[in-house]
């Protein structure tokens, strides 16, 4: 079955340590994207991509760095610079910008 | 990015009372869509809006885009307990290639 594979599903880490997130889809969607939620918020956009090779900032990109080498990964970088990196963080993709999201499980980071 | 308003933050039905959440944008959207997030879960997609004063049904569910494409609602009818968790709007802005905004999500909580 194709889908989006987030991992680890729990991650903790302390402060002033750079952490990488896994993403990984089979579902041949050109646009991927990162969210990060806090307790009780909604989606807020980090980082997100089009296509491969090229990404945007969305609006709380400060404090985190991804890439698009490959079609199938989007993996997002909480760096040390990230004031309050501890949240929950959704990893989504697309068929194309403008169509409905299919969302991995999620990652919990835990910053201490 | 675009800014969309969703209203209420938390809602309390007793199971059989229907519900809605309404969504508010300043600018036109050129869609919206629709998730719901089961606690302790990720968002699924419910669907999609495009036309000005579009009506979709999925069973007891009902969901509008406004005329003017600045707003929409969800309205569920005679609540059950599957029903709870939180539902998300979500828009992209028009022209610009902002990624997908969500509204902060309005909790639905169902005491039987």
């Amino acid at each position: 079955d194709g889908g989006i594979t987030q991992s680890p599903k729990y991650l903790f880490r302390k402060e002033g340590q750079n952490v990488t997130l896994s993403c990984e889809q089979n579902l041949n969607h050109d646009a991927m994207y990162w969210y990060r939620q806090d307790p009780g918020q909604g989606l807020r956009l980090i980082y997100y991509s089009q296509i491969v090779n090229d990404f945007q900032k969305g609006d709380i990109a400060e404090g985190y760095s991804v890439s698009r080498e490959k079609k199938e990964s989007f993996p997002l970088t909480v760096t040390s610079a990230q004031k309050n990196p501890t949240a929950f963080y959704l990893c989504a993709s697309s068929t194309s910008y403008n169509s409905p999201l299919h969302f991995g499980n999620g990652t919990r980071l835990t910053v201490t | 990015g675009q800014q969309v308003m969703q209203i209420p933050q938390y809602q309390h039905v007793q199971e059989g009372e229907d519900f809605t959440t309404y969504c508010n944008s300043s600018t036109t959207l050129s869609n919206i869509q629709w998730y719901k997030q089961r606690p302790g879960g990720h968002p699924v997609f419910l669907i999609q809006l495009v036309k000005s004063g579009e009506v979709k049904k999925q069973k007891r569910l009902t969901f509008q885009f406004g005329e003017a494409k600045k707003n929409s609602s969800l309205h569920i009818t005679a609540t059950q307990t599957t029903d709870v968790g939180t539902y998300f709007c979500a828009a992209y802005s028009g022209g610009g290639a902002d990624g997908l905004t969500f509204g902060k999500g309005t909790h639905l909580i169902i005491q039987p």
